[in-house]
């Protein structure tokens, strides 16, 4: 299976702040990288796919990136509602698999 | 507003059959694909399998030999069904459509149930 692998696994920022999740893949993934945001006791919402396509009615402050088989998750100015957790998956290869998560919360 | 509903027991005893139904609404099921996914705090998020609307299936191999994935289209749902089940299927079971775009990645979810495999 294809692992991938976030950084960091929490992240405490201000409202306001730059976040910045990344995402390491074990082998190229041609770019099929989808991002998830998970509230506490809810079902992940998908934020972006596709590495950098932004899903319908996601706030613009999100964005994806990628440089080979790492792909960065930003959030330009951190927000109380974003406090979540943040799951990376890749959608390229049978099974498709997620990173372990990344926990954002406000300072 | 396309929603989806997981529905089945909360509680399956080790060796029997996990059972469950997705219950789509406010669209159709065609053009799409259908997932299952589950969560437990050993495993994170898992992918189960996934079936398209014509009935193509595709699985976890690390589960393929335990999981079915069916559809119901005149009922707009559905299932998975898991054997010989242990607790380390103990999990958050969710349901889920794939985009159209990317079958793998998924953008419309359900609330999730959760499954306890305890005698």
């Amino acid at each position: 299976d294809t692992q991938m692998t976030q950084s960091p696994s929490s992240v405490s920022a201000s409202v306001g702040e730059r976040v910045t999740i990344t995402c390491r893949a074990s082998e190229d993934i041609n770019g099929w990288l989808a991002w998830y945001q998970q509230r506490p006791g809810k079902a992940p919402q998908l934020l972006i796919y596709g590495g950098s396509t932004l899903q319908s009615g996601v706030p613009a402050r999100f964005s994806g990136s990628e440089s080979g088989t790492e792909f960065t998750l930003t959030i330009s100015s951190l927000q109380a509602e974003d406090c979540a957790t943040y799951y990376c998956q890749q959608t390229d290869k049978l099974p498709p698999t997620f990173g372990q998560g990344t926990k954002v919360d406000i300072k | 507003q396309v929603q989806l509903q997981e529905s089945g027991p909360g509680l399956v005893k080790p060796s029997e059959t996990l059972s469950l139904t997705c219950t789509v609404s406010g669209g159709s099921i065609s053009s799409y694909y259908w997932t299952w996914i589950r969560q437990s705090p050993a495993k994170g998020l898992e992918w189960i399998g996934n079936i398209f609307y014509s009935g193509t299936t595709d699985y976890n191999p690390s589960l393929q030999s335990r999981v079915s994935i069916s559809l119901d289209m005149p009922k707009i749902q559905f299932s998975l069904r898991l054997t010989s089940v242990s607790a380390a299927d103990t999990a958050v079971y969710y349901c889920a459509r794939g985009l159209n775009s990317d079958p793998y990645g998924m953008d419309v979810w359900g609330q999730g149930t959760t499954v306890i495999v305890s005698s």
